[in-house]
């Protein structure tokens, strides 16, 4: 079975430029969720979808961060303008369902951003 | 915040030792998860403990949950190099994870 796909793996930009992450979940999972995972830190939950629609996307940075998952399947994730605090690991994870209680997450490899 | 916190933050062991980590959390939680995280991979499921369990086990892996004391302990018996890795706690309230910090493991040969 395929795994969660990430691209790119490494992304290095400046400040104030724009840059977009791709993830594919796992075929039949219904639940996408993106983590962004600071340097000595864990992951915190950017946002989830549930389908194609958001089920909690409270801890997005909204001013400069959205996400869509068109078609309930692949999703981006756009920064725009990046600042220097965004430079983290951010991790894609899909799961069969959202709506049950116990629900194993399996996540990407992951793209390491570095703002400049 | 409501992210947890893993004890200790890092850990040296030999070959062969067993390690211990543990986890406390704040919220109420349906279950807690552990995640291993190699250099340069993904995070990577160990195992789940529901919140009406208290003991797991899973090859050479240990879990408890104390559920009074919001706090949860993964044991690696018999250790390996290749279990070199950041361990983090996740604990589910509703459908959102919410992880701990990680304990950074060592194993020399």
């Amino acid at each position: 079975e395929a795994g969660v796909a990430q691209s790119p793996r490494y992304k290095i930009i400046e400040k104030r430029q724009s840059v977009a992450f791709w993830c594919n979940p796992i075929s039949g999972h219904a639940t996408l969720y993106w983590y962004q995972q600071i340097l000595g830190q864990g992951p915190k939950l950017l946002i989830q979808f549930q389908n194609n629609g958001v089920v909690d996307d409270s801890q997005l940075p909204k001013d400069r961060f959205s996400a869509e998952r068109l078609k309930g399947v692949d999703s981006t994730l756009k920064i725009q303008p990046a600042k220097l605090e965004d430079s983290a690991v951010y991790l894609c994870a899909s799961s069969l369902g959202g709506s049950a209680m116990h629900n194993e997450q399996f996540f990407g490899p992951g793209t390491r951003l570095t703002v400049l | 915040s409501q992210q947890g916190e893993e004890d200790p933050q890092a850990l040296s062991i030999q070959e062969g030792e067993n390690a211990t980590m543990n986890c406390s959390y704040k919220t109420s939680i349906n279950n807690l998860q552990w995640y291993r995280q190699n250099s340069g991979r993904g995070l990577v499921h160990l195992i789940l403990i529901r919140s009406n369990e208290r003991e797991k086990h899973s090859g050479r892996l240990r879990v408890t949950l104390d559920t009074s004391k919001k706090s949860s302990s993964l044991l690696i018996t018999a250790s390996r190099a290749a279990d070199t890795a950041s361990y983090f706690c996740a604990n589910q309230a509703g459908t959102a994870l919410i992880f701990g910090k990680g304990t950074t493991l060592s194993v020399s040969s």
